[in-house]
């Protein structure tokens, strides 16, 4: 079990819906991460929060909406998105920017 | 300047057998070089990591070996058991990457080691 917990799990959604992907770590980092990644690729990086605040955004889609209520927290807020955007999104986080990075187990997104 | 090249694509070995995954970088900027190792349906799991002041690093089975001059770093699994059947990415993170945390990730490679 991997001490960065996501929810769901699964997650099967419509291009008109609107969904959130949950991430939460209770481990004291105080940097967070999203990656998308495609079935044998590795992942790429999407947003990168660091002490609550955003510190980089990889020219994501506005269709994509980070969001880091608290420092264990970090959500991703999904809205019209395409058939491509399937993939498993994994969270990540770790102590600071410079330390080493630990993932969850995903969410897998497939969008009908 | 930002890509992490990683060699085999795949890689098939018997069981007690070693298995040997190299990478190469180009920014000599980089200052940090982990091993991520992921089982189907799972999140890449850290498995190693080594920063460039050291030429090898080992942790049980798995060790790194780092060699600045060529900007090449490789991993070492030994005694490989079928269980150690998994995708491997190497990355490379640090000052090359601005600091910011961003991983720069090879394109993986998967392990099948052979009863």
């Amino acid at each position: 079990d991997t001490e960065v917990t996501q929810t769901p799990k699964h997650l099967v959604m419509g291009m008109t819906n609107k969904k959130s992907l949950k991430c939460e770590q209770h481990m004291g980092h105080r940097a967070m991460y999203w990656y998308k990644q495609k079935a044998k690729k590795p992942p790429e990086l999407m947003f990168v929060y660091s002490y609550e605040k955003l510190s980089i955004n990889e020219s994501v889609p506005s269709r994509f909406s980070p969001e880091c209520p608290n420092s264990s927290l970090l959500n991703l807020h999904l809205h019209a998105l395409q058939p491509e955007d399937s993939a498993l999104y994994l969270c990540a986080s770790s102590l600071d920017r410079s330390q080493p990075q630990h993932f969850g187990d995903g969410t897998r997104l497939s969008i009908l | 300047q930002q890509q992490v090249k990683q060699s085999p694509q795949s890689l098939i070995v018997q069981k007690g057998g070693i298995s040997i995954i190299n990478c190469a970088y180009e920014n000599t900027a980089f200052d940090y070089f982990p091993w991520y190792q992921q089982f189907p349906g799972k999140g890449p799991a850290l498995l190693i990591a080594i920063r460039p002041d050291v030429s090898e690093k080992k942790e049980g089975r798995f060790t790194i070996s780092f060699n600045k001059s060529a900007k090449q770093f490789s991993l070492h699994i030994m005694d490989s058991q079928p269980g150690d059947s998994a995708t491997y990415f190497c990355a490379a993170s640090g000052v090359g990457s601005g600091n910011t945390g961003k991983l720069i990730f090879g394109q993986g490679t998967t392990l099948q080691v052979k009863p």
